[in-house]
């Protein structure tokens, strides 16, 4: 059974950093590209960032460009995301998904639960 | 960026109506659109992949239709599990952007 878990969410102030993982199992997680996506309260799904394998081949919604950086360890199937410069509008649910790659695009098929990030004094 | 702009924003609807929520994209996508579901609380599901393929396990009360730009979901017979927000996604080119959401109440 296909499953992601993630962690690290917690309530930091604006300035600070925090760290995510998401824990994968029940898939090659090498096979697989990974993606954050996050929800701020009340709000609608907002692609955050993607990395395609351990390479390096990494994007960034332009609003965390510069501020956060995901990265991946294949040998213990996780994905993570380094949070630096928090703002209050980083405030959200942080969900971690998987998706297929190949020559044609494929959609984001299993999702994690999500972990809380609160950025308030 | 390609724009996805979902219609309506929320829907009320009786158990038993067919119901369609549209989802335009600012440029042409082909059929690289997907449909998801969530429920208050809980992560994004996977419903339609490919504009129009059914993702496993899903009931077959859902179907999706279209390509290039304008795009539709629906639901033939309502069920009161169906109350849940549903988001279009575009995955034809970086960044994946969602629509806003249609939020479907059950009357």
């Amino acid at each position: 059974e296909v499953q992601l878990l993630e962690s690290g969410g917690d309530l930091v102030q604006p300035g600070g950093s925090l760290s995510l993982s998401c824990a994968a199992s029940g898939f090659t997680f090498s096979n697989y590209a990974m993606t954050w996506v996050r929800q701020a309260p009340g709000k609608g799904l907002e692609w955050v960032s993607d990395i395609r394998d351990s390479s390096g081949s990494t994007l960034y919604a332009d609003s965390v460009k510069g501020r956060f950086t995901i990265s991946r360890d294949d040998f213990k199937s996780t994905l993570y995301l380094q949070m630096n410069s928090l703002r209050a509008e980083d405030t959200a649910i942080y969900y971690c998904a998987r998706y297929y790659y190949d020559s044609s695009p494929y959609p984001f098929d299993y999702w994690g639960q999500g972990t809380l990030v609160i950025v308030s004094s | 960026d390609i724009q996805m702009t979902q219609s309506p924003s929320t829907l009320s609807a009786s158990v038993g109506d067919r119901v369609s929520i549209t989802c335009r994209a600012s440029q042409s996508i082909s059929s690289w659109l997907a449909w998801y579901q969530q429920k208050p609380g809980k992560a994004p599901k996977l419903l339609i992949y490919k504009a129009s393929s059914l993702e496993s396990g899903v009931p077959l009360r859902f179907s999706g239709s279209g390509s290039g730009t304008e795009f539709t979901l629906t639901i033939s017979s309502l069920q009161p599990d169906d109350s849940a927000t549903y988001y279009c996604q575009q995955y034809n080119s970086n960044p994946y952007t969602f629509g806003q959401g249609t939020k479907l109440e059950i009357k």
